[in-house]
Formats: C-alpha cells, sequence, structure tokens
C-alpha cells in the first residue's frame, strides 16, 4: 500500500511564499500519478485548486501554482492572503488506487 | 449549477449495514467517473471507492474491500456505496466526488457513526 507523505504543517506570513510537497513511498512522483491538490477548510467539503500536476480549475486563484519538484509534486502559494489558511491534501494515482497525502495545515501569521 | 447531494448516513451498530447515495445534478451523469471519500472526525481525506462512467470498472480501498459495493444507476443520475459489516473505524463523513478534470466536484457529505 502506497503512503503519500506531505509536511504536517507550515506557517507563512501574509504575502509571503510557500511550498508544499508531496511524496511517495515508491520513489519519484511524475505526472503519471496525476497529482491533485485540495483546500479544505473547517467545517467545509474540499475544494479542489490543482489537478494533472499544474492544470488550475477555473476558481483556482491565479496564486497557486501546481508543478513536480525533484522528486515530489508541489504547490506553492505566492502573495499568501489571510484566506488562504487551510489544510491542504494532495491525491495521487497509484495505479487502481487514489491515495491521499496526510494533508498539510498551513498557517498564516 | 453541477450539483452533488449525499444522503443516507446516520448511527448503526457494529456489523450493521447502511446504504448511501449521492444525487447528482447539472451535468450529464454518465459521461463522469465517479469517487466515494471519507474524513473520519478529525483526520484526513481517505479514498474509498471508484467506479467508470459505465460502470464497467470499480476499485476499492484495501479497508473496504469485501465489505463496500459501488454502483451507480445513470438513468437516476445516482451514485451508491452499499456499506456491510460496519466498524467502529468506518465512522467518517462520507462525500461524493465527481472525476471530470481532475475531481472538480464534491457533495457536502453525509455522516455515518459507527456505535453500539
Amino acid at each position: 500500500q502506497t503512503v503519500v507523505t506531505q509536511e504536517p504543517s507550515l506557517t507563512v506570513s501574509p504575502g509571503g511564499t510557500v511550498t508544499l510537497t508531496c511524496a511517495s513511498s515508491t520513489g519519484t512522483v511524475t505526472s503519471g500519478y496525476y497529482p491533485n491538490w485540495f483546500q479544505q477548510k473547517p467545517g467545509q467539503a474540499p475544494r479542489a485548486l490543482i489537478y494533472s500536476t499544474s492544470n488550475k480549475h477555473s476558481w483556482t486563484p491565479a496564486r497557486f501554482s501546481g508543478s513536480l519538484l525533484g522528486d515530489k509534486a508541489a504547490l506553492t502559494l505566492s502573495g499568501v492572503q489571510p484566506e488562504d489558511e487551510a489544510e491542504y491534501y494532495c491525491l495521487l494515482y497509484c495505479g487502481g488506487a487514489w491515495v491521499f497525502g496526510g494533508g498539510t495545515k498551513l498557517t498564516v501569521l | 449549477e453541477v450539483q452533488l447531494v449525499e444522503s443516507g448516513g446516520g448511527l448503526v451498530q457494529p456489523g450493521g449495514s447502511l446504504r448511501l447515495s449521492c444525487a447528482a445534478s447539472g451535468f450529464t451523469f454518465s459521461s463522469y467517473e465517479m469517487n466515494w471519500v471519507r474524513q473520519a472526525p478529525g483526520k484526513g481525506l481517505e479514498w474509498v471507492s471508484y467506479i467508470s462512467s459505465s460502470g464497467s470498472t470499480i476499485y476499492y480501498a484495501d479497508s473496504v474491500k469485501g465489505r463496500f459495493t459501488i454502483s451507480r444507476d445513470n438513468a437516476k443520475n445516482s451514485l451508491y456505496l452499499q456499506m456491510n459489516s460496519l466498524r467502529a473505524e468506518d465512522t467518517a463523513i462520507y462525500y461524493c466526488a465527481r472525476a471530470g478534470f481532475g475531481w472538480d466536484y464534491w457533495g457536502q457529505g453525509t455522516l455515518v457513526t459507527v456505535s453500539s
């Protein structure tokens, strides 16, 4: 069973830049894992941000971007806003199964 | 407007069964793959099951394999999750999610509590 690992928590200042990563226990994350990123705020359903590594949904703010960084998938927030404080989850396709990362709690302080 | 509305959650005893439904509207349901995802209280997201647009391909997480059954009725624009032999660790909010361009739309979830 593949394990997907994210930073448990990160803190960023308003207006700053932060990168969240998503690693697979099976090795390098490639585009074939179709990395997805989601934002979840307390009491709400997850909201899709990025699909297939770097594609944005129509509602995804421009300050969010997805990429492959080394052997991981990455989500970068540039010009962080207070409303970006949330839990962020990555999702990887692992051959007949989908696996979520454990989530990164992003604090904007 | 795309809408996904889950129903069927509730309190059930260990070993019991429950059937969740997800009513879809605002898009051509038969053209999209669908998934069930759950979230235990205070925990992260866990993928549960996938079904292709036609229903011909199905996948399950190891944690529910043999106990849960995913299905869909494209004529009724509905997705289902039959949950049998429920355990305390199945307690969670259950979400249905559309797999279009990524997993783009999610329902608000239905709470399943397994407890005696």
